[in-house]
């Protein structure tokens, strides 16, 4: 069965520190998104990508956050500097329909910013 | 804006009792529902969603959840659970016409108990 995998499955980062994370999304799915789990709290949308463009993006999502799709099967997450409260489990969906009915999530990056 | 409130952080139950996760959610919109599941060091896994019709929907591994427009919930019920039942549980809405953003609600931690 088809799925979506992520790398690496955890990341230890120094503050300031550029991070990439990665994603692979099932092969015929077209919308993307990113989310993230900061321990003990609830999963939080990030952004969502369609088209080689941004769909939306949350609050949490600002200039220091940045997606791109590189490639026809890679989707990349980039955190430009990163700070203790990046810290946090990042997952990446992909899903075929445009609703989002039905996204498959990757096993998820830990982390952690020192 | 929407939220979505899971009632008990953790719920211990016994092997082949029955269980209920409880789910209440606030939206101004329709909204799809979602029950997503977690094992250790796994991704989140759709485990059922209601997006029209019959209010009672079955999932996969013997779930099944009941969505109440008046009462705003979707709590999620199983007969009765097995040992490999153990882990969080996430309920989740996307809003009408939004995009596809999954909201969570924190999580529910089932504890299967010989």
């Amino acid at each position: 069965e088809p799925e979506v995998t992520q790398t690496p499955s955890h990341q230890v980062t120094q503050m300031g520190q550029e991070v990439i994370l990665r994603c692979v999304p099932i092969s015929n799915h077209l919308y993307f998104y990113w989310y993230r789990q900061i321990l003990g709290q609830k999963v939080e949308f990030l952004v969502s990508f369609y088209n080689n463009e941004i769909s939306e993006k949350s609050e949490i999502f600002d200039d220091q956050f940045s997606v791109e799709r590189p490639d026809g099967s890679n989707f990349t997450l980039k955190i430009r500097s990163t700070k203790l409260e990046d810290s946090a489990m990042y997952f990446c969906a992909s899903s075929t329909s445009s609703g989002g009915r039905e996204q498959y999530f990757g096993p998820g990056t830990r982390l952690t910013v020192t | 804006a929407q939220s979505v409130t899971q009632l008990d952080s953790q719920v211990p139950v016994f092997e082949e009792a029955p269980v209920e996760l409880r789910c209440n959610y606030s939206s101004s919109v329709s909204v799809y529902l979602f029950w997503y599941v977690q094992y250790p060091n796994q991704g989140l896994q759709l485990l059922l969603k209601y997006l029209s019709g019959s209010t009672l929907v079955k999932g996969i591994n013997g779930f099944e959840a009941e969505f109440n427009k008046s009462q705003t919930s979707f709590h999620l019920r199983k007969p009765s659970v097995h040992i490999s039942d153990t882990a969080e549980y996430f309920c989740a809405v996307i809003p009408y016409n939004q995009g596809g953003k999954l909201i969570f609600g924190q999580g529910t931690e089932l504890s299967v108990k010989p």
